[in-house]
């Protein structure tokens, strides 16, 4: 079984709106990490923003948050008002483990594509 | 600081041949590793380190190999590339912490012919 499934392989948004990329893991650890990175075309991974098993708020970095729904077991990354330049490639990523355990499961990514 | 850095950016070897991809890190992580990523497809492990002297293996570990004599390089050795190796390459650093986060290399594009 896959442990991260991004089921969106591409997403259009219009310049200015919000956009939910969707992320659902698996695992039976209770201590557990998931991240959120950003692939633009040229080619580097650029961490966006993380979330603990055991963190109680959602994280948020600027206009990036993660909507944590942990009895779902979704981790999904929600981008508000978007700019072209968020046009890119987005992977989620888990880490199972209270560290020492830095291993990074990915999903295979999600396309958005952002409009004028 | 120049964070995590990889050589080169781009090689063609020909199969059978070997090579070393380099990485590098000035921030004192403890952790290190290699990932692969293939055409529609997220980062898979290839190796990892937890600190120098001390590597194990990834999810897909065959036909590569790794070693860590200090904290700052960890390279990844192709002892005889294949086809099946053409893929990019990332290297990736953090510190060893629950909420450590992987700051990666801008990766290594490599084609086997």
């Amino acid at each position: 079984a896959q442990k991260i499934t991004q089921t969106q392989p591409g997403m259009f948004v219009q310049e200015k709106e919000a956009v939910t990329l969707d992320c659902t893991y698996d695992t039976s650890d209770p201590s557990y990490g998931l991240f959120w990175y950003k692939q633009p075309s040229s080619g580097e991974m650029i961490f966006l923003i993380y979330q603990g098993s055991y963190d109680q708020q959602n994280a948020t970095e600027g206009r990036y948050s993660l909507n944590f729904q942990k009895a779902r077991k979704s981790a999904n990354l929600v981008i508000s008002a978007s700019q072209l330049g968020d046009s890119a490639m987005y992977f989620c990523a888990m880490r199972e483990g209270q560290g020492g355990s830095e291993k990074l499961v990915f999903g295979k990514g999600t396309k958005l594509t952002v409009n004028p | 600081n120049a964070g995590v850095t990889q050589t080169p950016k781009f090689q063609v070897l020909k199969t059978g041949q070997s090579m070393t991809l380099q990485c590098a890190q000035d921030m004192n992580h403890e952790y290190m590793s290699w990932y692969r990523q293939d055409p529609g497809m997220g980062l898979r492990l290839i190796h990892y380190s937890v600190g120098a002297g001390i590597t194990d293996q990834g999810e897909v570990p065959n036909g590569y190999n790794v070693s860590r004599s200090t904290t700052e390089d960890f390279p990844l050795r192709l002892l005889s590339a294949a086809p099946s190796q053409t893929s990019v390459y990332f290297c990736a650093s953090s510190y060893f912490a629950a909420g450590g986060t992987q700051y990666f290399g801008p990766g290594t594009r490599l084609l086997v012919l």
